[in-house]
């Protein structure tokens, strides 16, 4: 099935450093989605993105849109220890059967 | 807030044994979704279902079916568990305003 490329795939940084990944596909999505996974939990949603250009903040969590719908970035401002889990983009095709086309997560980890 | 509950949290099952998971959505979506999670493969989708009695196959349909006899539940069946299908298994409900909303999971070993 079709999956997006999601980079990097792991992140080692330490506590108060920014954080940035981003999300690649070939198809155009009408909205891109930011979850985050904490050990053992399912994925909680951080971020939606509706419109090409937007640019949208959750408190230290910044995401957009990318202006040719196929791309879409997370930053994380200062980071904290309770930041630590994988972090998933997905597409969206607004469509009648609604499916998301997940990335294969940015595990981040921050040292102590 | 919008709850997707999934029956158990951790499973242990034989070879050959039929398994059944079970998820529960309370906000009235009407497409909910099977995922399983495996290291370094991301979530792949199983089935998911558009409507009650209705079902589509996704991406790794093999070996699981799935039941929606009733909107808030979603069931997620193996016929016949094999050790390849030990995951993580999530299930999601869905609205067109909100997106995707997650079960906590259900981790699943077949012995």
């Amino acid at each position: 099935g079709q999956q997006l490329n999601q980079s990097p795939q792991s992140m080692f940084i330490q506590e108060g450093e920014d954080v940035s990944m981003n999300c690649t596909s070939s198809s155009i999505f009408n909205t891109w989605l930011w979850y985050k996974q904490d050990p053992g939990e399912g994925p909680v949603l951080l971020i939606a993105l509706y419109k090409a250009g937007e640019l949208t903040s959750n408190g230290r969590l910044t995401a957009q849109f990318g202006i040719t719908r196929k791309d879409s970035f997370l930053n994380i401002s200062a980071s904290i220890p309770s930041d630590v889990g994988i972090y998933f983009c997905a597409g969206r095709y607004l469509n009648r059967d609604d499916k998301i086309i997940f990335g294969k997560g940015t595990r981040l980890h921050i040292l102590p | 807030d919008v709850k997707v509950t999934q029956s158990s949290r951790y499973l242990v099952k034989r070879t050959g044994e039929k398994v059944f998971l079970e998820c529960v959505q309370d906000m009235d979506h009407e497409n909910m979704f099977w995922y399983r999670q495996d290291p370094g493969l991301g979530l792949r989708l199983i089935y998911f279902s558009y409507d009650v009695k209705m079902k589509e196959k996704g991406d790794i349909p093999e070996g699981y079916s799935v039941s929606r006899e009733k909107k808030e539940r979603f069931s997620l069946i193996l016929e016949s568990a094999s050790t390849n299908q030990t995951s993580m298994y999530l299930c999601a409900s869905s609205s067109r305003d909100y997106g995707y909303t997650f079960g906590s999971g259900t981790r699943l070993t077949v012995v």
